[in-house]
């Protein structure tokens, strides 16, 4: 399979909690990166991190990375209704030119 | 920042037609592009990269005949799904790398529906 692993696959919480989806891949890659998509639409880019980096912040938005582990998470703190959307990883191989998306975590945000 | 362009947003035709979808970088060149196709509640697959000026390369699984790209220009690729059938009814998005080539921008995605 060329796509990576999300978990969980769905989230509900309630508005004002922390939200954490995690995303794991399959081989050496030059960068990660998340991505937003409201039903039926294209995908909004979120933030990178490249494969020498940690963590990275963004607004509300806290990505780490774990390449020893293959592995990525996200944060969303203080969630809010408008947050409710599908987030995808999406990882471009070291060497290659294709970014490959992960399964998604679909993530409802209850007002 | 950067706009993808994506059109139509939606399409119904009946089994047998042949239907294009063009995606245009407004603001920028993009020598390549990316078709995706998604299911609903699924991920996004990629079918193929659209490069200016030379044949796509498509993935493993995916019918060059079937789906046809034409990347013509600097800011317009096109993807024809020939003789559509029910089973090709998919969500289908293109992207497009710009300048530094870190991240994708997106266009809106073409629901594509055969009946």
């Amino acid at each position: 399979s060329q796509q990576g692993e999300e978990d969980p696959q769905a989230l509900s919480i309630q508005e004002g909690e922390n939200a954490t989806m995690n995303c794991s891949y399959k081989t050496s890659i030059n960068n990660l990166q998340w991505y937003r998509q409201n039903s039926g639409r294209g995908l909004v880019h979120l933030i990178l991190i490249r494969s020498n980096e940690r963590e990275k912040h963004s607004g509300r938005l806290r990505v780490t990375l774990d390449t020893s582990k293959k592995s990525s998470s996200l944060l969303i703190t203080a969630s809010r209704a408008a947050d409710t959307a599908s987030y995808f990883c999406a990882t471009d191989e070291t060497g290659g030119f294709k970014t490959i998306f992960g399964a998604g975590t679909r993530l409802f945000v209850k007002a | 920042g950067a706009v993808v362009s994506q059109h139509p947003s939606r399409v119904i035709c009946k089994s047998g037609t042949s239907v294009k979808i063009e995606c245009r970088s407004l603001d920028f060149q993009a020598t390549t592009m990316f078709w995706y196709r998604q299911f609903p509640k699924q991920s996004l697959m990629l079918m193929a990269t659209s490069n200016e000026g030379s044949k796509a390369t498509y993935e493993q699984g995916v019918e060059k005949d079937k789906f046809l790209i034409n990347h013509a220009s600097l800011t317009l690729s096109t993807l024809t799904v020939t003789s559509a059938h029910p089973e090709d009814s998919s969500f289908y998005i293109c992207s497009a790398y710009k300048a530094d080539g870190e991240k994708l921008f997106f266009g809106s995605g073409t629901q594509l529906s055969v009946l």
